[in-house]
């Protein structure tokens, strides 16, 4: 199956400082890349929808100032935490839409704030 | 817009007994319906998918769940564990709105292989 990687794997950030995570489709492009989250024991809640070259799509809820997307071409997006807080702590998890609308997703990016 | 409920969070069964996880969906248009599989500390990986065609999909690592609409219904089976089937198993929906397909997961069931 296609590859996605995610980085960096774990980042460990202070309270008031951005942080940002890079997801990249390896060997396919992907037109369109969600972003989840998972909190501890929990499942996947998808924040955002984002398409190359235009703005990203946020789920209700979801703070579209705090929680940057960019998706510049068609192998990269990137989430930046901005001013994170220990309450933004959480596994974040990239995936990837195939040319068959299937999701293949990234290893994900554990954020600790402290 | 659809929903996913797996039923038990926690499963565990012994080495070479029959693995069954629960899940129920529901979808106001006919749904495509996958099972992942996550490792600690690791994302998703793709165990089966069902979208059209034959009701009973086979996966990898023996896995394959069964679509019945009547019961709204996609239970995951494999008919021997193994010691390496435990992890996180996550039932999910697709929304096929718009060309993109957003998934929606259910709460996870967590298997653990008893020796």
């Amino acid at each position: 199956g296609a590859v996605v990687s995610q980085h960096p794997s774990w980042v460990i950030c202070k309270s008031g400082t951005s942080v940002k995570i890079e997801c990249r489709s390896l060997d396919f492009q992907a037109t369109t890349m969600f972003w989840y989250r998972q909190f501890p024991k929990q499942s996947l809640m998808l924040m955002a929808t984002s398409n190359e070259g235009s703005k990203a799509t946020y789920e209700q809820g979801v703070e579209k100032d705090k929680f940057l997307i960019n998706h510049a071409s068609l192998t990269l997006s990137t989430l930046t935490v901005t001013s994170a807080h220990p309450e933004d702590s959480s596994f974040y998890i990239c995936s990837g839409q195939g040319v068959y609308n299937e999701q293949f997703f990234g290893p994900g990016t554990r954020l600790t704030v402290l | 817009a659809q929903s996913v409920t797996q039923l038990g969070s926690h499963v565990s069964v012994s080495e070479g007994a029959l693995v069954l996880l629960r899940c129920n969906y529901s979808s106001s248009v006919p749904p495509y319906l996958f099972w992942y599989v996550q490792y600690p500390n690791q994302g998703l990986q793709l165990l089966l998918k069902y979208t059209t065609g034959a009701t009973l999909v086979k996966g990898i690592n023996g896995f394959e769940a069964e679509f019945k609409k009547s019961e709204t219904s996609f239970h995951l089976t494999k008919p021997s564990a193994h010691m390496s089937d435990a992890a996180e198993y996550f039932c999910a929906v697709s929304d096929r709105a718009f060309g993109n397909e957003k998934l929606t997961f259910g709460t996870g069931t967590r298997l653990t292989i008893i020796p």
